[in-house]
């Protein structure tokens, strides 16, 4: 069986920033495309970018470009999500979520909450 | 980049009926388009791909159509279970690329 597990919840103040985790366990973690999706109240599903573990190219939503890093360590089968310059704006639940290809998803983790405030 | 564009916001539809939600895109897709389920608390579901093409496990009475721009997912007959919030997502062929709808709220007439 597929599992996602990711870090906890988390709090920051603005300008702060953070990385959250993903372990992969159940597939061959390097050959499975992960993105990182948020879901922020009022807004709905927000696709932020995506790496391949087994060469850790990555791939960026124009809108986050700059803003995040997606980075992975095949040697623990884990991806990471690096968030810089948080705003309260960034409060949101954030998601992993994998599959066989870049396309669609059928394995998610359970989601991170970040609040950002003052 | 692709802007994606559901309606309604919220549907309401009694138990047994039939429910349509849209999908628009701001430029063709192709058939690149996947539809998610997602419930109070819980992470989105993987429902259908390619438009039309079920996921594994997903009941018959769900069922996609549409190409280009517009795409549409019906539930024949609607479930107590079905009630929940569903986001369609275009992808591109290469390079990895995608993006999301806002959702439309699916609940109890």
């Amino acid at each position: 069986e597929v599992q996602l597990v990711q870090s906890g919840e988390e709090v920051k103040k603005p300008g702060e920033s953070l990385k959250i985790s993903c372990k992969d366990s159940g597939h061959n973690f390097p050959t499975y495309y992960l993105a990182w999706v948020r879901l922020v109240p009022g807004k709905g599903l927000e696709w932020m970018g995506i790496i391949y573990p087994a060469d850790s190219d990555s791939w960026y939503s124009p809108s986050f470009q700059g803003q995040v890093t997606i980075s992975a360590d095949k040697s623990i089968s884990t991806a990471y999500l690096h968030l810089r310059s948080l705003k309260a704006s960034d409060t949101a639940i954030y998601f992993c979520a994998s599959g066989e290809n870049w396309k669609y998803f059928r394995y998610w983790g359970q989601g991170t909450l970040v609040t950002v405030s003052s | 980049e692709i802007v994606m564009t559901q309606s309604p916001a919220t549907l309401s539809v009694s138990p047994g009926e039939r429910a349509t939600l849209s999908c628009r895109a701001s430029q063709s897709v192709g058939s690149n388009l996947a539809w998610y389920q997602q419930k109070p608390g819980q992470a989105p579901g993987l429902l259908m791909y390619g438009t039309s093409t079920r996921a594994t496990g997903i009941p018959a009475r769900f069922s996609g159509s549409g190409s280009g721009t517009e795409f549409t997912l019906t539930i024949s007959s609607l479930q107590s279970e079905d009630f929940a919030v569903y986001y369609c997502q275009h992808y591109n062929n290469w390079p990895p690329e995608s993006s999301f709808g806002q959702g439309t709220k699916l609940e109890i007439k």
